[in-house]
Protein backbone atom coordinates (compact mmCIF):
# COMPACT_ATOMS: atom_id res chain seq x y z
CA UNK A 1 0.00 0.00 0.00
CA UNK A 2 1.33 3.27 -0.96
CA UNK A 3 1.25 5.47 1.93
CA UNK A 4 2.33 8.58 -0.51
CA UNK A 5 0.68 8.96 -3.78
CA UNK A 6 2.57 11.10 -6.57
CA UNK A 7 1.41 12.48 -10.05
CA UNK A 8 2.57 12.64 -13.04
CA UNK A 9 5.13 9.69 -13.79
CA UNK A 10 6.12 12.04 -16.37
CA UNK A 11 6.31 15.79 -17.23
CA UNK A 12 7.75 17.42 -19.88
CA UNK A 13 8.04 21.64 -19.95
CA UNK A 14 9.17 24.32 -21.89
CA UNK A 15 12.25 26.31 -21.05
CA UNK A 16 10.41 28.87 -18.51
CA UNK A 17 7.29 27.52 -18.14
CA UNK A 18 6.04 25.93 -14.26
CA UNK A 19 6.58 22.43 -13.46
CA UNK A 20 3.83 20.80 -10.87
CA UNK A 21 4.12 17.80 -8.83
CA UNK A 22 1.63 16.82 -6.37
CA UNK A 23 1.51 14.83 -4.06
CA UNK A 24 -1.13 12.83 -1.83
CA UNK A 25 -1.46 11.22 1.26
CA UNK A 26 -4.06 9.76 4.26
CA UNK A 27 -2.02 9.72 7.16
CA UNK A 28 -2.73 12.21 9.73
CA UNK A 29 -0.03 11.35 11.41
CA UNK A 30 2.63 12.44 9.35
CA UNK A 31 4.33 15.79 9.97
CA UNK A 32 7.19 16.62 7.62
CA UNK A 33 7.06 16.81 4.26
CA UNK A 34 10.37 17.03 2.37
CA UNK A 35 10.82 17.07 -1.79
CA UNK A 36 14.01 15.26 -2.87
CA UNK A 37 15.60 15.83 -6.48
CA UNK A 38 17.56 13.44 -8.04
CA UNK A 39 20.07 13.04 -10.94
CA UNK A 40 21.01 10.18 -13.16
CA UNK A 41 23.48 7.97 -11.28
CA UNK A 42 22.79 10.35 -8.18
CA UNK A 43 21.48 9.78 -4.70
CA UNK A 44 18.66 11.94 -3.63
CA UNK A 45 19.05 15.21 -2.47
CA UNK A 46 16.58 17.23 -0.21
CA UNK A 47 15.01 20.19 -2.50
CA UNK A 48 12.75 22.06 0.04
CA UNK A 49 10.67 20.64 2.80
CA UNK A 50 7.43 21.54 4.80
CA UNK A 51 5.86 21.40 7.98
CA UNK A 52 1.88 21.39 8.13
CA UNK A 53 1.21 24.36 10.02
CA UNK A 54 2.40 26.11 6.92
CA UNK A 55 0.32 26.59 3.61
CA UNK A 56 3.50 28.11 1.43
CA UNK A 57 7.17 27.26 1.24
CA UNK A 58 9.35 28.92 -1.31
CA UNK A 59 12.63 28.76 -1.73
CA UNK A 60 14.22 30.67 -4.97
CA UNK A 61 12.32 29.06 -8.41
CA UNK A 62 10.94 26.36 -5.88
CA UNK A 63 7.74 26.47 -3.81
CA UNK A 64 5.87 23.52 -2.07
CA UNK A 65 1.86 24.19 -1.79
CA UNK A 66 0.52 22.60 1.59
CA UNK A 67 -3.10 21.48 1.46
CA UNK A 68 -3.84 19.95 5.35
CA UNK A 69 -7.80 19.84 4.35
CA UNK A 70 -7.34 17.59 1.50
CA UNK A 71 -4.35 16.14 2.38
CA UNK A 72 -2.44 17.51 -0.34
CA UNK A 73 1.29 19.15 -1.24
CA UNK A 74 2.40 19.68 -4.60
CA UNK A 75 6.34 21.39 -5.87
CA UNK A 76 6.23 24.23 -8.10
CA UNK A 77 9.27 24.90 -9.83
CA UNK A 78 8.51 28.16 -11.47
CA UNK A 79 10.62 29.62 -14.52
CA UNK A 80 11.75 25.50 -15.06
CA UNK A 81 15.15 25.19 -16.37
CA UNK A 82 17.11 22.39 -18.37
CA UNK A 83 18.93 21.85 -15.35
CA UNK A 84 15.81 21.34 -13.22
CA UNK A 85 15.47 17.94 -15.80
CA UNK A 86 15.70 15.40 -12.88
CA UNK A 87 13.31 12.83 -11.26
CA UNK A 88 11.67 13.93 -8.03
CA UNK A 89 10.30 12.46 -5.24
CA UNK A 90 8.13 13.93 -2.16
CA UNK A 91 8.04 12.25 0.85
CA UNK A 92 5.94 12.27 4.45
CA UNK A 93 7.19 11.22 7.76
CA UNK A 94 5.88 10.93 11.24
CA UNK A 95 8.33 11.99 14.09
CA UNK A 96 10.66 9.19 15.28
CA UNK A 97 9.40 7.17 12.47
CA UNK A 98 10.63 6.26 8.81
CA UNK A 99 10.13 8.11 5.70
CA UNK A 100 8.04 7.24 3.01
CA UNK A 101 8.65 8.10 -0.32
CA UNK A 102 6.58 9.14 -3.61
CA UNK A 103 7.00 6.73 -6.69
CA UNK A 104 8.74 9.47 -8.33
CA UNK A 105 8.09 11.91 -11.02
CA UNK A 106 10.65 11.98 -13.94
CA UNK A 107 10.86 16.08 -15.61
CA UNK A 108 12.43 16.73 -18.82
CA UNK A 109 13.04 20.15 -19.57
CA UNK A 110 12.90 21.41 -23.12
CA UNK A 111 15.45 24.05 -24.05
CA UNK B 1 33.85 15.81 5.53
CA UNK B 2 33.51 13.01 2.73
CA UNK B 3 29.43 12.91 3.64
CA UNK B 4 27.66 9.18 3.07
CA UNK B 5 29.59 6.66 1.01
CA UNK B 6 28.36 3.15 -0.23
CA UNK B 7 30.73 0.13 -2.15
CA UNK B 8 30.50 -1.06 -4.04
CA UNK B 9 29.19 1.06 -6.95
CA UNK B 10 28.46 -2.07 -9.31
CA UNK B 11 28.24 -5.70 -8.79
CA UNK B 12 26.99 -8.61 -10.13
CA UNK B 13 26.09 -11.84 -8.22
CA UNK B 14 24.36 -15.05 -9.42
CA UNK B 15 21.43 -16.39 -7.94
CA UNK B 16 22.29 -17.64 -4.10
CA UNK B 17 25.59 -15.93 -3.54
CA UNK B 18 26.05 -13.72 -0.65
CA UNK B 19 27.37 -10.02 -0.25
CA UNK B 20 27.58 -7.09 2.11
CA UNK B 21 27.08 -3.89 0.83
CA UNK B 22 29.04 -1.25 2.76
CA UNK B 23 27.90 2.54 4.28
CA UNK B 24 29.55 4.67 6.05
CA UNK B 25 29.26 8.51 7.39
CA UNK B 26 31.31 10.93 8.85
CA UNK B 27 29.04 12.88 10.57
CA UNK B 28 28.12 11.55 13.64
CA UNK B 29 24.47 11.25 12.78
CA UNK B 30 22.47 8.55 14.97
CA UNK B 31 20.01 7.39 12.11
CA UNK B 32 20.90 5.53 8.95
CA UNK B 33 18.93 3.73 6.52
CA UNK B 34 18.88 1.14 3.82
CA UNK B 35 16.55 2.08 0.73
CA UNK B 36 15.83 0.16 -2.45
CA UNK B 37 14.78 1.80 -5.74
CA UNK B 38 13.31 0.32 -8.05
CA UNK B 39 11.53 1.82 -11.52
CA UNK B 40 7.71 2.99 -10.65
CA UNK B 41 8.32 1.91 -7.23
CA UNK B 42 10.19 5.04 -5.55
CA UNK B 43 12.27 3.83 -2.50
CA UNK B 44 11.46 1.85 -0.16
CA UNK B 45 12.67 1.09 3.44
CA UNK B 46 14.45 -2.15 3.95
CA UNK B 47 15.73 -1.64 7.17
CA UNK B 48 17.00 1.34 9.51
CA UNK B 49 19.07 2.15 12.95
CA UNK B 50 18.37 4.94 15.49
CA UNK B 51 21.77 4.38 16.94
CA UNK B 52 24.71 1.55 17.65
CA UNK B 53 23.14 -1.53 18.22
CA UNK B 54 19.48 -0.93 17.46
CA UNK B 55 18.32 -1.80 14.25
CA UNK B 56 14.39 -2.19 13.04
CA UNK B 57 12.51 -3.06 9.52
CA UNK B 58 11.30 -1.32 7.26
CA UNK B 59 8.71 -2.03 4.43
CA UNK B 60 10.55 -4.81 2.65
CA UNK B 61 13.23 -6.15 5.07
CA UNK B 62 13.04 -9.76 3.89
CA UNK B 63 15.88 -11.16 2.38
CA UNK B 64 18.17 -8.64 3.90
CA UNK B 65 20.44 -8.53 7.41
CA UNK B 66 21.90 -5.42 8.85
CA UNK B 67 23.61 -4.58 12.21
CA UNK B 68 25.26 -1.57 13.70
CA UNK B 69 28.35 -2.19 15.79
CA UNK B 70 29.60 1.55 15.26
CA UNK B 71 27.53 4.41 14.74
CA UNK B 72 29.89 5.30 11.73
CA UNK B 73 28.89 2.31 9.96
CA UNK B 74 25.38 0.20 8.59
CA UNK B 75 26.71 -2.76 6.30
CA UNK B 76 23.61 -4.67 4.62
CA UNK B 77 24.04 -8.71 4.24
CA UNK B 78 22.35 -10.31 1.16
CA UNK B 79 22.51 -13.87 2.56
CA UNK B 80 20.76 -15.65 -0.74
CA UNK B 81 20.92 -13.31 -3.66
CA UNK B 82 17.55 -13.35 -5.74
CA UNK B 83 16.62 -11.97 -8.83
CA UNK B 84 14.13 -9.96 -6.81
CA UNK B 85 16.49 -8.17 -5.46
CA UNK B 86 18.44 -6.58 -8.36
CA UNK B 87 18.07 -2.66 -7.74
CA UNK B 88 19.78 0.17 -7.22
CA UNK B 89 20.30 0.50 -3.16
CA UNK B 90 20.95 3.59 -1.26
CA UNK B 91 21.81 4.40 2.04
CA UNK B 92 20.80 7.40 3.90
CA UNK B 93 21.58 9.34 7.58
CA UNK B 94 20.42 12.32 9.53
CA UNK B 95 20.10 12.64 12.94
CA UNK B 96 17.33 11.29 15.01
CA UNK B 97 14.09 11.82 13.56
CA UNK B 98 13.19 12.09 16.51
CA UNK B 99 15.04 14.54 17.82
CA UNK B 100 14.45 16.88 14.88
CA UNK B 101 11.77 15.57 11.87
CA UNK B 102 13.25 18.39 9.78
CA UNK B 103 16.97 17.38 10.00
CA UNK B 104 17.49 16.49 6.52
CA UNK B 105 18.42 12.85 5.38
CA UNK B 106 21.70 12.78 3.45
CA UNK B 107 21.90 9.88 0.95
CA UNK B 108 25.28 8.25 -0.58
CA UNK B 109 25.74 7.59 -3.94
CA UNK B 110 23.82 3.97 -4.32
CA UNK B 111 25.39 0.86 -5.55
CA UNK B 112 23.41 -0.62 -8.53
CA UNK B 113 23.21 -4.64 -7.98
CA UNK B 114 22.14 -7.09 -10.49
CA UNK B 115 21.28 -10.53 -9.72
CA UNK B 116 21.52 -13.48 -12.13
Amino acid sequence: QQQVKQSPQSLIVQKGGISIINCAYENTAFDYFPWYQQFPGKGPALLIAIRPDVSEKKEGRFTISFNKSAKQFSLHIMDSQPGDSATYFCAASIPGNQFYFGTGTSLTVIP
Amino acid sequence: NAGVTQTPKFQVLKTGQSMTLQCAQDMNHEYMSWYRQDPGMGLRLIHYSVGAGITDQGEVPNGYNVSRSTTEDFPLRLLSAAPSQTSVYFCASSYSPGRNPTDTQYFGPGTRLTVL
